[in-house]
């Protein structure tokens, strides 16, 4: 399958700091991609979608001006946790979906990025 | 409100066929998918099921769509110890790019 890499895999930073997390397609174009949050031993909760070129669909609930998402590429998206507290540790995963030989792909996922607000 | 349910925990012993169910929400969705996730990790696509199919096998996986009662399930065979992970079911309802997770099934092969 496609590859999705996902940078840092862990991150320790200091409350009221950003932390900027990177997604990236390696074999693919990402006209679509996703971020969630995971708590411990829960499910995945869709963050926002975003698209290519264009601003991030933010879940309801989700601050928008507190996890900044860019995709100014088709093979990057960036998360970026601003003014992070330790209530914003958890587990982030991103997906992505695109055109592989001209075919829509399922969505690939990241390996995922611990953040831990100390 | 509507959410896509799995059964939290399930313990097979090594050798044994394992059973994941999952009740998706949204019977438009045209592809249902599992994945495994390990400690730690990401997601990792296991198989996906058309929805206009009933069965579909992939080597030890078989899954089985029940559209009438949207219910999904997702049977190991001769599950090896390597197979101990959280399992997710998803459904991409129909147009959007969305994917709706299930809560997770937490399996668990004894040696």
């Amino acid at each position: 399958g496609a590859v999705v890499s996902q940078h840092p895999s862990w991150v320790i930073c200091k409350s009221g700091t950003s932390v900027k997390i990177e997604c990236r397609s390696l074999d693919f174009q990402a006209t679509t991609m996703f971020w969630y949050r995971q708590f411990p031993k829960q499910s995945l909760m869709l963050m926002a979608t975003s698209n290519e070129g264009s601003k991030a669909t933010y879940e309801q609930g989700v601050e928008k001006d507190k996890f900044l998402i860019n995709h100014a590429s088709l093979t990057l998206s960036t998360l970026t946790v601003t003014s992070a507290h330790p209530e914003d540790s958890s587990f982030y995963i991103c997906s992505a979906r695109g055109y592989i030989t001209g075919a829509n792909t399922e969505a690939f996922f990241g390996q995922g990025t611990r953040l831990t607000v100390v | 409100g509507e959410d896509v349910e799995q059964s939290l925990f399930l313990s097979v012993r090594e050798g044994d066929s394992s059973v994941i169910n999952c009740t998706y929400t949204d019977s438009s969705s045209t592809y249902l998918y599992w994945y495994k996730q390990e400690p730690g990790a990401g997601l990792q696509l296991l198989t996906y099921i058309f929805s206009n199919m009933d069965m579909k096998q992939d080597q030890r996986l078989t899954v089985l769509l029940n559209k009438k009662d949207k219910h999904l399930s997702l049977r190991i065979a001769d599950t090896q110890t390597g197979d101990s992970a959280i399992y997710f079911c998803a459904e991409n309802p129909t147009g959007t790019y969305k994917y709706i997770f299930g809560t997770g099934t937490r399996l668990k092969v004894l040696a």
